[in-house]
């Protein structure tokens, strides 16, 4: 699995655009891009995953480049109850044929009111 | 059920004794995944299990850790004898293709005293 960096912390103002970047230089061919967020004390949550292009739902966007060796998760207007640690990932099948993401240590986000 | 769903929630044992922590995943999904998430730290891979498929294991620490998936449904995390360091918070997951889209539940917090 791809290896992914991002940054320790973020503070966004309430009702801002919240903008989380994560480095994945050496992800393969057949990796998707994976982010959840975690609110203290809760299981992580699933928020978006894509390939190459761009995706969009009701929770966020994500922006992958050209090259695949970075992506941009959006939260478009930031509440307080985005307030979590956002983790990043890349999965892929593993020797033994599992589909394994691996976590980080994420990106702690405050939304700051 | 609505969600993956493990207990107990807390569990405070003694160093030396074995534990069991359980799992009940979404119905219908046939990927189930345990991460151990250790204070400040990302989610470990522990172990995958996938229909009948011989579960991928590559991830347990030690022979002391070892899971079942029964009927293809519930599974149980067991750790023999523990030890300190196997303090932390267990988190089970599962999925409905086996791709990255997990439903994670709220997680065991473990603590070996």
């Amino acid at each position: 699995d791809a290896k992914t960096t991002q940054p320790p912390s973020m503070d966004c103002a309430e009702g801002r655009a919240a903008n989380l970047p994560c480095n994945h230089s050496t992800i393969s061919g057949n990796e998707y891009v994976y982010w959840y967020r975690q609110i203290h004390s809760q299981g992580p949550q699933y928020i978006i995953h894509g390939l190459k292009n761009n995706e969009t739902n009701e929770m966020a966007s994500l922006i992958i480049t050209e090259d695949r060796k970075s992506s941009t998760l959006i939260l478009p207007h930031a509440t307080l109850r985005d307030t979590a640690v956002y983790y990043c990932s890349c999965g892929g099948r593993s020797g033994a044929g599992s589909y394994q993401l691996t976590f980080g240590k994420g990106t702690k986000l405050s939304v700051i009111p | 059920g609505a969600g993956v769903s493990q207990s107990p929630s807390n569990k405070v044992t003694e160093k030396g004794k074995d534990v069991e922590l359980r799992c009940d995943p979404i119905s219908g999904h046939t990927a189930l995944y345990w991460y151990r998430q250790s204070l400040g730290q990302g989610l470990e891979f522990l172990i995958y299990f996938q229909g009948n498929s011989a579960p991928d294991k590559s991830g347990l620490p030690s022979d002391r850790f070892s899971a079942e998936r029964t009927g293809g449904s519930v599974s149980t995390l067991t750790i023999q004898r523990t030890q300190q360091e196997d303090s932390a918070v267990y988190l089970c997951a599962s999925s409905l293709d086996g791709l990255g889209g997990y439903t994670f539940g709220s997680g065991t917090r473990l603590t070996v005293v």
